[in-house]
């Protein structure tokens, strides 16, 4: 089955302590991307990768990281929680390649993240 | 920089009515994207419009994407509870087609 799998879907940690959440897409996709998604404020986009070893920030990049090192992987990275990162993470993938329809996201389960 | 802007930001409606959600890019859109998310779900893709002036229809849903392609409209007929959820749209930005949603529309069906 085609799909987004993220983990882990729920976690509760504190400030500061290291933790990465991971990213896997089975559909040989090369576009990724990592969105939060807080009340009121809809879905906004941390980070994206066009392709292996290609990541660009998009408009709420500060506190994270990502790498992009295999084409089916993109493990978001909090390398010092904060509070103010509490929210529900998705990650999102498409083909990517320009024409119609290949930009379609198709998006993973969410992880539930809580900074304490 | 480059915006989507959805509104209303929500919509309560009794069962049977019709439902609108409309939005509006502050750049022309190669294509625009309709999302929704059932409540404790995740976003979920439901149609894609590419040409200026498209209309698309899936059952009740009328998806139209406007003539300079800098705007959009989901209209629902006759509203279920089934229909209870977030609807998003989306569009690509940039050469990079960086995919940029609006805040979208929570749908309330009131029974």
């Amino acid at each position: 089955e085609a799909q987004v799998t993220q983990n882990p879907r729920y976690l509760i940690t504190v400030t500061g302590k290291k933790l990465t959440v991971t990213c896997s897409q089975n559909m040989n996709h090369e576009y990724m991307s990592w969105y939060r998604q807080d009340p009121g404020l809809g879905l906004r986009q941390i980070y994206y990768s066009m392709n292996v070893e290609v990541t660009d920030k998009g408009d709420v990049p500060e506190g994270y990281k990502v790498s992009r090192k295999e084409k089916r992987n993109f493990p978001l990275i909090l390398e010092s929680p904060s509070p103010n990162q509490t929210s529900l993470y998705f990650c999102a993938s498409s083909s990517g390649q320009g024409a119609a329809g290949a930009n379609v996201l198709t998006f993973g389960a969410g992880s539930r993240l809580t900074v304490l | 920089g480059q915006q989507v802007m959805q509104i209303p930001q929500y919509q309560h409606v009794q069962e049977g009515e019709d439902f609108t959600t409309y939005c509006n890019s502050s750049t022309t859109l190669s294509n625009i994207q309709w999302y929704k998310q059932r409540p404790g779900g995740h976003p979920v893709f439901l149609i894609q419009l590419v040409k200026s002036g498209e209309v698309k229809k899936q059952k009740r849903l009328t998806f139209q994407f406007g003539e300079a392609k800098k705007n959009s409209s989901l209209h629902i007929t006759a509203t279920q509870t089934t229909d209870v959820g977030t609807y998003f749209c989306a569009g690509p930005m940039n050469r990079d087609d960086k995919i940029i949603f609006g805040k979208g529309t929570r749908l309330h069906i009131l029974p």
